[in-house]
């Protein structure tokens, strides 16, 4: 089934360890994001990918990094995780600027 | 810069109840508009867009009608199931951006 696959589900990491969420679609899409998810404050685009090669910072970058080496890929680095990155991240890929997003599942980060 | 609004929830409401969730943007240019639902433990998917002014969306017996005089794209439904209860979120995308705005999102809780 065409989409985008997040890995893992869910994990618990200990404050100060790295680490890297996993993002797949097979759709072939031109653009690429990271959002997180935290109650109250909707979604927040932390970086994007407008073509394999490329990305650009969101609202609240900082603390994470992300690379685009192909199109099908787009990983999203904790370098030194901190408690206040404990949220739901997703990530999404369109087709281009004016078409709807497909999301993933999420991914449940919890930082202690 | 490009935002949308929406109202706040939760909205509650009987089985079988209208609904409507308000919407407004503002954009530079002429965006796209969608409306996502987004179920527990899931991510978001597209409940229905519109790409042009007077525009309407429908899917699901949900409606949203593109305003332009005032930049509006409120969701509305004549009868409302307990299956219906998500998050939905309103969002925009503009050409060339890339960078899709969403609102905070509604909560939707409906009671047999």
């Amino acid at each position: 089934i065409a989409g985008i696959t997040q890995a893992p589900t869910s994990q618990i990491l200990a404050a100060g360890r790295r680490m890297t969420l996993r993002c797949t679609q097979d759709m072939r899409h031109n653009a690429m994001y990271w959002y997180r998810q935290d109650l109250g404050l909707g979604l927040r685009l932390i970086h994007y990918s407008n073509t394999a090669g490329t990305t650009g910072k969101g609202e609240v970058p900082d603390g994470y990094s992300v690379s685009r080496a192909n199109t099908d890929d787009f990983p999203l680095t904790l370098a030194s995780a901190v408690p206040s990155q404990t949220s739901v991240y997703f990530c999404a890929s369109s087709e281009d600027s004016n078409s709807p997003l497909h999301f993933g599942n999420g991914t449940r980060l919890t930082v202690t | 810069g490009d935002s949308v609004t929406q109202m706040e929830g939760p909205v509650t409401l009987s089985e079988e109840a209208f609904l409507t969730i308000n919407c407004t943007y503002t954009a530079t240019g002429y965006p796209s508009l969608f409306w996502y639902v987004q179920y527990p433990g899931e991510g978001l998917q597209l409940l229905l867009k519109a790409t042009k002014a007077d525009d309407k969306g429908s899917n699901k017996g949900f409606e949203a009608t593109y305003r332009k005089e005032t930049t509006s794209f409120h969701l509305e439904k004549g009868s409302v199931q307990v299956s219906d209860s998500a998050v939905y979120f309103c969002a925009q995308s503009s050409g060339g951006s890339y960078i899709p705005t969403f609102g905070r999102g509604t909560s939707l809780i409906v009671h047999p």
